[in-house]
């Protein structure tokens, strides 16, 4: 069992440049999750998806787009990065929260983005 | 809207002693869960421990244990007989209940805990 898994782990990119990012699991959950992480801002939500087909905006969706088109993967593209992208981003899957009150995100090991 | 706030951005503990990590949160959803997640140095998120609101007891896992103080709205952490691999980012987050908050997580900006031997 492999869990979440992350590709690449590290990206330097151009100003302009586009890129995707990849995020597999396993544990065939419904729900998967990408985030951002910025120093002393925790992480917040860019986009999720709530099962295979489906994609919603999370609290900083702008520059980026989603897409879920095998129930395992869910990729996050950037198609003209700007060095405000610069973050550690982490994608996360769960099963659907209703009546599991406890069930945690699995996060993945995250991919560190530098924008030029 | 919900919110996490962790007032703590660095803490400092001797090793095997005990140390508690604050964490208060605001929501106006009548159900919600909280969580706390170890950030070590390598980047990974782990999840540490869970407490739901209409828990009757306080949460604990091994030496986690969580202080909830539902009238004050505070989840704090408490990490008993610290260890050199406790050095980490701790972050609180909540989950909602209502339609558009039972899915996502809100976080805390974290509080870097640093164990000295």
């Amino acid at each position: 069992n492999a869990g979440v898994t992350q590709t690449p782990k590290f990206r330097v990119l151009k100003t302009g440049q586009s890129m995707t990012l990849l995020c597999a699991q396993d544990m065939n959950h419904e729900y998967m999750y990408w985030y951002r992480q910025d120093p002393g801002m925790g992480l917040r939500l860019i986009h999720y998806s709530v099962g295979e087909g489906t994609t919603a905006k999370g609290e900083v969706p702008d520059g980026y787009n989603v897409s879920r088109l095998k129930k395992q993967n869910f990729l996050l593209g950037l198609e003209s990065a700007a060095p405000s992208q610069t973050s550690v981003y982490f994608c996360a899957s769960s099963y659907p929260p209703s009546g599991r009150p406890q069930e945690t995100q699995y996060f993945g090991p995250g991919t560190r983005l530098l924008v030029l | 809207a919900q919110k996490i706030t962790q007032t703590q951005p660095g803490m400092f503990v001797q090793e095997k002693e005990a140390v508690t990590l604050d964490c208060t949160y605001d929501t106006s959803d009548p159900s919600y869960g909280l969580f706390w997640y170890k950030q070590p140095s390598s980047g990974e998120m782990i999840f540490l421990i869970y407490q739901g609101s209409y828990d009757q007891q306080n949460a604990t896992e091994g030496r986690y244990s969580l202080n909830f103080q539902k009238a004050r709205k505070s989840a704090n952490l408490v990490i008993s007989a610290s260890q050199l691999g406790d050095s980490a980012m701790y972050f609180c987050a909540m989950r909602g209940s209502s339609g558009g908050s039972n899915y996502k997580l809100t976080f805390g900006k974290g509080t870097l805990l640093t164990v000295n031997p």
